[in-house]
């Protein structure tokens, strides 16, 4: 199996910055996904790295070290909305091949 | 452009009956998963197929369960016999081997076994 590995909870503020970290360990590594999921919804892409640095999209960020198998989730101007599960997933082998979530960390953002 | 599409979205069975879960991909997707979520396990991967060929079962519990996909639009997932720690809600996703490299997932079937 893969390990993969996030904080279970966190908590913060309307219109404070977020980090949600992940660390990984598997062979054949190709590209890590974070998945935002609301309560009684399907999870629903966020984000993709499979090289080194940050990628930025808006008010959310993720970055990749692969020598590290440690990648982050940045949400800036956190909105009430943004309270949910967001997932950490690792790809193994080809482009075609099959992903392996993390547990997910919940997060509740306060008014 | 419709989403990935499963059915039923709510399933209450009795232990030991028999169960379908049916999914139809994003049109033009040519993979597709099956996924399995609960509050102990979490997101697991059950099995999934290429151009309508299985790939990888390993994710498969047991021979209870089997899955097909006799063409592209249509895949499902069979659970037989049913037993209560087959509750779970279950995904179905699918992807293009071009372009956008996400998983796009349906609103998924939230299973109860009594």
């Amino acid at each position: 199996g893969q390990n993969i590995d996030q904080p279970t909870e966190m908590t913060a503020t309307e219109g404070a910055i977020v980090q949600i970290n992940c660390t990984y360990q598997t062979s054949g590594f190709n590209g890590l996904f974070w998945y935002q999921q609301h309560a009684g919804e399907a999870p629903t892409f966020l984000s993709y790295n499979v090289l080194d640095g940050l990628e930025e999209k808006g008010r959310f960020s993720s970055f990749l070290s692969r020598s590290k198998g440690y990648s982050y989730l940045l949400l800036k101007e956190l909105q009430m909305k943004d309270s949910a599960s967001y997932l950490c997933a690792v790809r193994r082998g080809s482009t075609l091949g099959r992903l392996y979530f993390g547990r997910g960390t919940q997060l509740t953002v306060w008014p | 452009d419709a989403g990935v599409i499963q059915s039923p979205r709510h399933e209450v069975t009795e232990m030991g009956q028999e169960v379908t879960l049916r999914c139809k991909p994003i049109s033009g997707h040519n993979s597709l998963f099956w996924y399995r979520q609960t509050m102990m396990r979490g997101l697991e991967l059950l099995i999934y197929f290429n151009n309508n060929v299985p790939i990888d079962d390993s994710g498969m519990p047991e021979d209870r369960f089997s899955a097909k996909m006799p063409n592209a639009s249509f895949s499902t997932l069979k659970i037989q016999p049913s037993e209560p720690r087959d509750s779970a809600v279950y995904f179905c996703a699918s992807s293009s081997a071009t372009g956008s490299v996400e998983q796009y997932f349906g609103p998924g079937t939230r299973l109860t076994v009594t």
